[in-house]
């Protein structure tokens, strides 16, 4: 099947602790980006990357970082430089063709820090 | 800047109604603009977009879109709601420029009840 796999679904760490989200996808496409959901606030975007070894800083990338070693992945690291990790990390991907701009999302990873 | 308003937090809606989410937007260009859906401790799943061409959009699951230009809005539509439908529904703009890697701006999000 073709599609977005994000690991894991549930994540449970302590405060201090950098902890690191994986994202992978088989769809070939170019653009992956992070978002944060929280209650009541929608998505908001962490970083994206829209070719290999290339990425950039979204609306909160503040405590956190990516890489993007290969086009298949793009991990997330949560670092205790982040104030309030626990949220819902979504992971998503696009092509860069201009008549499919839609995004395509993964399952999600929900982390708890305490 | 690109932004989407979704001015309701929650539709209320009984099974077999018609339903509709409301969203506008605001942009400096051309809009793209898409509908998700979401369903708890979910992704998001698209629903369907509005590019260029006819202001009435078909997606998934029965679901349709009216793109307005005047009024800026791009509100969801279904004309017979199921328990089914029940999820949290997000409008979504795209950032035009390529600086911006196609990232979208969403909307804070609607919770769709839809009672038997």
């Amino acid at each position: 099947d073709g599609g977005i796999t994000q690991s894991p679904k549930y994540l449970f760490r302590k405060e201090g602790q950098n902890v690191t989200l994986s994202c992978e996808q088989n769809l070939n496409h170019d653009a992956m980006y992070w978002y944060r959901q929280d209650p009541g606030q929608g998505l908001r975007l962490i970083y994206y990357s829209q070719i290999v070894n290339d990425f950039q800083k979204g609306d909160i990338a503040e405590g956190y970082s990516v890489s993007r070693e290969k086009k298949e992945s793009f991990p997330l690291t949560v670092t205790s430089a982040q104030k309030n990790p626990t949220a819902f990390y979504l992971c998503a991907s696009s092509s860069s063709d201009r008549s499919s701009y839609e995004q395509y999302f993964g399952p999600g990873t929900r982390l708890t820090v305490t | 800047a690109q932004s989407v308003a979704q001015p309701e937090d929650q539709v209320n809606v009984a099974e077999g109604n018609p339903l509709t989410v409301k969203c506008t937007y605001s942009v400096s260009g051309n809009p793209y603009l898409f509908w998700y859906v979401q369903y708890p401790n979910r992704g998001l799943q698209f629903l369907l977009k509005y590019i260029t061409g006819d202001n009435l959009v078909k997606g998934s699951y029965g679901f349709e879109a009216e793109f307005n230009k005047s009024q800026t809005s791009f509100h969801l539509k279904k004309p017979s709601a199921l328990v089914s439908d029940s999820a949290l529904y997000f409008c979504a703009v795209r950032d035009i420029g390529w600086d911006s890697g196609y990232a979208l701006n969403f909307g804070k999000g609607t919770s769709l009840l839809v009672t038997p």
